[in-house]
This record gives structure tokens, sequence and C-alpha cells, in this order.
């Protein structure tokens, strides 16, 4: 089992701010970091999969970070809108599964 | 569009029932995937089928069972319902074992209480 740590818990953020938040798991045996966004009352939703240190993904207003050498991921979320308001979970590859962390509940307040 | 179903969305079951929770996925995927969510826990692999009639332990596989006799249906099979297990229960699927960049595809869950 990897031990994957996601901060905060939870956030508000007023509309229009930016906002991030971190994803840390064991650098040794590292294989690829996803991250999802899970909307109340629908299918987690995958944003990103990153396997190499320093890559760097976007889509439109949310980007995400990797350092594989030392163990984190930042998402990004520019500019934040009541339709980001989500849990945002990322997870670890092991070699056939994924070690999910307990996710950042997001409200973003109009 | 991919597509992953979970059959029945929100269950209440007795203490000692036996519960199916089905899930199909159209996408051809050999791997399937079943998670359990609980509050401050995250998502918690129970058991996973990389193959027809394949099947592996996950991290909290007791009291349990799965079925996987066709390629797009993966079954849970809780023996004997207990409180302890009412929970969010996801399913999911993924292309080929040994991948592991592949994205892992959800459906909507399936919530059971058990009284």
């Amino acid at each position: 089992i990897l031990n994957v740590e996601q901060s905060p818990q939870s956030l508000h953020v007023q509309e229009g701010d930016s906002t991030n938040f971190t994803c840390s798991f064991p650098s040794s045996n590292f294989y690829a970091l996803h991250w999802y966004r899970w909307e109340t009352a629908k299918s987690p939703e995958a944003l990103f999969v990153m396997t190499l240190n320093g890559d760097e993904k976007k889509k439109g207003r949310i980007s995400a970070t990797l350092n594989t050498k030392e163990g984190y991921s930042y998402l990004y979320i520019k500019g934040s809108q009541p339709e980001d308001s989500a849990t945002y979970l990322c997870a670890s590859s092991g070699a056939n599964n994924l070690f999910f962390g307990t996710g950042t509940r997001l409200t973003v307040i109009p | 569009d991919v597509k992953v179903t979970q059959s029945s969305r929100y269950l209440v079951k007795r203490t000692g029932e036996k519960v199916f929770l089905e899930c199909v996925q159209d996408m051809d995927h050999e791997n399937m995937f079943w998670y359990r969510q609980d509050p401050g826990l995250g998502l918690r692999l129970i058991y996973f089928s990389y193959d027809v009639k394949m099947k592996e332990k996950g991290d909290i596989p007791e009291g349990y069972s799965v079925s996987r006799e066709k390629k797009e249906r993966f079954s849970l099979i809780l023996e004997s319902a207990s409180t302890n297990q009412t929970s969010m229960y996801l399913c999911a699927s993924s292309v080929i074992t040994g991948n592991s960049g592949n994205t892992i595809y959800f459906g909507e869950g399936s919530w059971l209480t058990v009284v």
C-alpha cells in the first residue's frame, strides 16, 4: 500500500480567486500520478496522468505539476468558478492499482 | 463516450442478506476494479480483475467476493452483509495491466446501507 496524502482536506474560495492544493506520495518505485475531479452524484473524472519528473499538464484553467524526486504534485485552478466545486483526488500508481489520497474538497463561493 | 454502469445507485439491505453489486463497462477493458469510499479514508481497493475468471485481492477483501464471467461485467458480492459494509461502492475499468499511466474510468457509485 502506498501512502498518498492530500492537503488541505477542504477549501473555500471566492469566485475569481486562484487556488492550489498538494498531493504527496512515496518517491521510490514511482510509476505515475493521476488527478481526478469528483463532483457530487457523478463519476470521478480523469484530469491528468503524469509520469515524468517536471511534467506540467494543463486543461483550461486547471494545471498540474509533478516532482517525482521529492514526491509531490500541485494542482492549480486559475480564476475559480462555482462549477469548479468538487473533490479533487490524486492517486499514485502501483504495478496494477491506484492508491488514492483522501481528496481536497473545494467549494467556490459565488 | 466511455461508459461504466453500476446497476444500483441506492440499496438498503438487512444484516445477513446476500448482496450483489453489478458493474458493466462498454470499452472492452481488461481490468476492472471495485473500490469503497468512506469519509476520511479515501478510495480503498476491494478486489480487481485483469481478465475473465481472474481475480486479485485488493487492500480490504474481507467479507467480499467477486465474479467475472464475461469481460464486460464485474460483480461484487457481499455473502452476508454487515452494518460495517454500509458505504459507497465504486466500480472502475482500465486497459491492460502493467501500464500504470492508463486512466481508470469510474462508474457513478452505489450507495449501500445495511440495517
